[in-house]
Formats: C-alpha cells, structure tokens, sequence
C-alpha cells in the first residue's frame, strides 16, 4: 500500500524567513495531497491541498509544490510568523490500492519559528 | 456550527478492561473515521464509516472495532484493552461521493492511557 514519508523531524527557522517541509510518496497513482496543522496540545486541521492534475498551488502565505515524476511534494511557508509553529502532516490517497477517502499520513514535521 | 466532539478526553484504563470512544458530528456528513497518532508514525487509521452500518478496515484494525448506528455518530471499541493500545485517538469527518472535496474535520482527540 501507500507509504508517505515526512523528510523533516523537526524544522527551526527564524521568524520572517522561508519554511520548506517534504515529503515523498510510493503510490504512482495517487492524485491528492492534503496538508494538515496540529498546534501544540490541539487537533488536526487542514490548511491546504493539492490534486494530481497541477504541479502548484498557493494559499496566501502557503505554497504546494507537486513533483509527480519524483513522487514528492513539499509544503512552502513565506514570511514565517510565530504562529505558524506546529506539526505539519503531509498525506496522499486516492492511489491504486486505495480510495480517494483513505488518507495515508506521514510522521509529521515539528516546525518551531524563533523570533 | 462545524464541530466533531469527542468522549471522553482522557481516560485511564488497566489491561483487559473494555474501552468506549465515542465521536459525534453535526455536519450531517457521510464518512467518518478513526486514526490513532503515535510519536514518529503520524496517523494510521483503524477504520472507516461510509454511512450507517458500512465500516470499513483502516490499515490497523487488529484489537478494535466500530458501531454507526447513527450518521452523526461513530465509537470506536476495544475489548479488552492493551498495553500497546495506549494512545491518542482522532475521530474525523468528511463529506463523500462528488461533494467530496478531501478534506477531514478531526476532532479533539482522546488520550487513552492502559495500564
């Protein structure tokens, strides 16, 4: 079945610069790539995706970069505020073994924004 | 009010006892589910609910099982809980079918320590 992997740990950069979290995926044929925020203490919720059929996507401060020939995509964090600092999931479904409602996750990256 | 509620929050339990989670949703979606999260293994999901009486075996099912009697309603079961099940739980939502835009509405989470 799908395998997704989270490159990333940990991440610390300094308030103001740029966050890149990777991941990278097995399943040729999925198509859909959710990304997830969970603050310290708090649930998951969803911040931004992106399907199979672009290769960008941006949402204000936040940019999904697709590479579906490397099976990888990477979440962009712009001009990093403090509150941005959580653990950010990538997940894909929707591959050949699963169904598009089958979320499989990675470990999660622990992104920590110094002032 | 878009809202997954979850119960209990935390709950202490010794080896062998049974254990009840439950999930309630109030956005009349169809598919609901439940993952565990786990330092370094993100989230893995145990099951997943279609609609009324239509589960499905997430990835990990081994020591669980579930009830939908309701559509706004999913518990997540342990009959005689272990060690190894110690965890946090996540139930989560989503709509389906073509209303189906990927994304999940997670719940709070339930801290199940087994002693």
């Amino acid at each position: 079945g799908e395998k997704v992997e989270q490159h990333e740990s940990t991440l610390s950069v300094r308030e103001g610069d740029s966050a890149v979290i990777n991941c990278t995926y097995t399943d040729t044929a999925s198509s859909y790539f959710p990304w997830y925020k969970q603050e310290a203490g708090k649930s998951l919720h969803f911040v931004i995706d992106i399907r199979s059929n672009v290769d960008r996507k941006q949402s204000q401060r936040l940019i999904v970069l697709l590479d579906k020939k490397a099976k990888r995509f990477s979440l962009h964090i712009t001009a990093t505020q403090p509150e941005d600092s959580a653990i950010y999931f990538c997940a894909a479904s929707g591959g050949a073994s699963s169904s598009f409602s089958k979320l499989v996750f990675g470990q999660g990256t622990s992104l920590s924004v110094v002032p | 009010d878009m809202k997954v509620t979850q119960m209990p929050r935390y709950l202490i339990k010794r080896m062998g006892e049974n254990v009840l989670l439950e999930c309630g949703q109030d956005m009349s979606h169809e598919t609901m589910y439940w993952y565990r999260q786990d330092p370094g293994l993100g989230l893995q999901l145990i099951y997943i609910s279609y609609d009324v009486d239509s589960n499905s075996e997430g990835d990990i099912p081994k020591g669980y099982r579930v009830s939908r009697k309701k559509r706004e309603h999913f518990s997540l079961i342990l009959d005689s809980a272990k060690t190894n099940q110690t965890s946090v739980y996540f139930c989560a939502s989503s709509l389906s079918g073509t209303a189906n835009t990927g994304q999940l509405y997670f719940g709070e989470g339930s801290k199940l320590t087994v002693l």
